[in-house]
């Protein structure tokens, strides 16, 4: 099955400085890449995806970079602010892996030094 | 939150007795998921249902079992729980296989 990686475990940055958090995926056919967001006694929230015909995707100051060939993905976010203090998990969604394939990362706890 | 509600949010519970987790969705979505989180393991998938009496396994399933009766209820039961469950569980919804999933906020569940 689908292995997903993710660096670094803890992530601390200045205020107004960029933050890049990085997953790694063992399956080749690995076609759907989405990243979430998880707040202090919440569930994880979706922020982006990016599908696997695709190399890069933004949105506003987040966006996600995809190398198929180096099998790893990122998430990249400009212009930190406090509220981007959270978890964010990175997960990796096998083709043909059927309603239960998608397997998340262990998770990066985002720290935004003001 | 998409129209996810988990309940209850919060619960206490002895070893060996029942439980069972509520999750109700308004988006008539056919794909409803059960994932337990703890520290350094990230989401692990519990069960998931493609459809009203559809339930598959996932990677934790074992002590587990779900069902689904309605489309907007997925029902997580424990039949006899033990303190390595004690974890927050997350319900999700999704329209499709390769479709974005839309979680609930989480039922923290405590087994002493």
């Amino acid at each position: 099955g689908e292995n997903v990686e993710q660096h670094p475990s803890t992530l601390s940055v200045q205020e107004g400085d960029s933050a890049v958090i990085k997953c790694t995926y063992s399956d080749s056919a690995s076609n759907y890449f989405p990243w979430y967001k998880q707040e202090l006694g919440k569930g994880p929230q979706l922020i982006i995806d990016i599908r696997s015909n695709v190399g890069e995707k933004k949105d506003q100051r987040i966006a996600v970079t995809l190398n198929k060939t180096a099998k790893h993905f990122s998430l990249h976010i400009t212009e930190t602010q406090p509220e981007d203090s959270a978890v964010y998990f990175c997960a990796a969604r096998e083709a043909g892996g059927g309603a239960d394939g998608l397997t998340f990362g262990k998770g990066t706890h985002l720290i935004i030094q003001p | 939150d998409a129209g996810i509600t988990q309940s209850p949010r919060h619960k206490v519970t002895e070893t060996g007795t029942p439980v069972t987790l509520r999750c109700h969705q308004t988006e008539n979505h056919r794909y409803m998921y059960w994932y337990r989180q703890d520290p350094g393991h990230g989401l692990r998938l519990i069960h998931y249902s493609y459809g009203v009496k559809d339930t598959d396994k996932g990677e934790v399933s074992d002590g587990y079992s779900v069902s689904r009766s309605k489309t907007e209820d997925f029902l997580l039961t424990l039949e006899s729980a033990t303190s390595s469950q004690t974890s927050v569980y997350f319900c999700a919804i999704g329209t499709g296989e390769v479709s974005p999933l839309h979680f609930g906020n989480g039922t923290r569940l405590t087994v002493t």
